[in-house]
């Protein structure tokens, strides 16, 4: 059974600082990964997806790599801003036939970025 | 584009009642799939649909319940509501006809349910 984790749980940081988010997961037998963002009593916003054939993908301030072998992705934030406060959350979709499309999902990390 | 749209966004219903919830899929999207978030965890897997039958089911019993239209919109139901069902209910679209699929999936603003 896929279990994903997200550490830390919570992270405060001042603006303008750079971070890094982690996410592993204890199945490497995924066919993507996806971030996504959460604001809080809203839906998910899709940030950055990447398939397990690649290691990085890069949007605006946010670059998001993979290492399928170790179970690891990562989601580094440039310059953080005010506005990027929300909880960040990792899910992994398992490797399948078609119209399998289920995610699973860690927790999430609760982001704080003071002004 | 029309993103994935989801009502009501907010229900309250009691014990032992049922509810409906709806979504529309993103256009040009066949698949679609809810999930169950409740308070300070991740979203939770309930079940997928792709050309009118559930073809994916999480660890949720059998009054979960749904269905996709040919429209590929798409409607949860919940029989004999417990309290442990107030949460989140997302819905996510993906797949689609004519475009590359990249397996990605977008997500509508969600459905709170409270149940007393």
């Amino acid at each position: 059974k896929q279990e994903v984790t997200q550490i830390p749980a919570a992270l405060s940081v001042p603006e303008g600082e750079n971070l890094v988010l982690n996410c592993s997961f204890t199945d490497s037998a995924i066919y993507n990964l996806q971030w996504f963002r959460q604001d809080p009593g809203k839906g998910l916003t899709s940030l950055l997806l990447i398939q397990s054939s690649q290691r990085e993908q890069t949007s605006g301030r946010l670059n998001a790599s993979l290492d399928k072998s170790s179970g690891r992705s990562t989601l580094y934030i440039a310059a953080s801003q005010p506005g990027d406060s929300a909880t960040y959350l990792c899910a992994v979709r398992r490797t399948g036939g078609a119209g399998s499309y289920q995610l699973t999902f860690g927790k999430g990390t609760k982001l704080s970025v003071i002004p | 584009e029309t993103g994935v749209t989801q009502s009501p966004t907010h229900l309250i219903k009691t014990r032992g009642q049922q509810v409906t919830l709806r979504c529309s899929s993103q256009s040009g999207h066949n698949t679609v799939s809810w999930y169950q978030q409740a308070l300070g965890q991740g979203p939770q897997f309930i079940f997928q649909y792709y050309r009118e039958e559930e073809n994916g089911r999480g660890n949720f019993p059998p009054r979960f319940s749904g269905l996709q239209f040919p429209n590929y919109s798409s409607e949860l139901n919940v029989n004999a509501l417990e309290l442990d069902d107030s949460a989140l209910y997302l819905c996510a679209s993906s797949g689609g006809t004519g475009r590359p699929n990249t397996g990605e999936l977008f997500f509508g603003e969600g459905s709170r349910l409270t149940v007393l």
